[in-house]
């Protein structure tokens, strides 16, 4: 079953702007992270935030994770063109380390 | 220090042929995850291997998929008879204990069946 569920799908902004891409999920979790993927390419990490904790940053990366709404939410500031990809929830199901991904949102920043 | 490694990166198939893909993962990691992206979807797992042993097959369809992870070599999974609709990009992970926070990707296998 589809474990996370991301909207919106594909996004479009100017170069500057704000990008926020939402995430939600259906059971309980230990942590939720969230990657990167460039066109055609692998998977980048970005960022890990766990069930217990509210909110996260790392460098122009803000994630919230509100667990008694099951979603989470991953703001990017002060977009660049090179942000564009597409940008992957994932949670974990029990302790097998298994992976559950959202569909994923398409972002598309331009210069 | 070499990432998770996969191989080829591109693979094009006949179909009714068969399609190899194998994963070597970070040195010293015992645990071996593969996923499947179809086009414009995200990532569905399939297996979870531990050395020499399949963990949990629930992603992987009942007939044509297998998969290993030799006490010696790479992980491999081997899809045979391949359909149209196995086109898709395979990824390999592995973790050192089993933890999904743990875990490393690698850039995948593009898989085309013609």
């Amino acid at each position: 079953s589809q474990q996370g569920e991301e909207d919106p799908q594909a996004l479009s902004i100017q170069e500057g702007e704000n990008a926020t891409m939402n995430c939600s999920y259906k059971t309980s979790i230990n942590n939720l992270q969230w990657y990167r993927q460039n066109s055609g390419r692998g998977l980048v990490h970005l960022i890990l935030i766990r069930s217990n904790e509210r909110e996260k940053h790392s460098g122009r990366l803000r994630v919230t994770l509100d667990t008694s709404k099951k979603s989470s939410s991953l703001l990017i500031t002060a977009s660049r063109a090179a942000d564009t990809a597409s940008y992957f929830c994932a949670t974990d199901e029990g302790n097998t380390g298994k992976l559950i991904f959202g569909q994923g949102t398409t972002l598309q920043v331009k210069p | 220090n070499a990432g998770v490694m996969q191989n080829p990166r591109h693979l094009v198939r006949r179909r009714g042929q068969e399609a190899r893909l194998r994963c070597s993962p970070v040195k010293g990691h015992s645990h071996v995850y593969w996923y499947r992206q179809l086009p414009e979807e995200g990532l569905k797992f399939m297996v979870y291997l531990q050395k020499e042993n399949i963990i949990d097959e629930s992603g992987m369809p009942k007939e044509r998929f297998s998969a290993e992870f030799p006490k010696e070599g790479p992980s491999i999974l081997r899809i045979q008879q391949v359909v149209r609709g196995d086109s898709a990009a395979y990824f390999c992970a592995s973790s050192p204990t089993g933890m999904a926070t743990e875990a490393f990707f690698g850039q995948g296998t593009r898989l085309t069946v013609v």
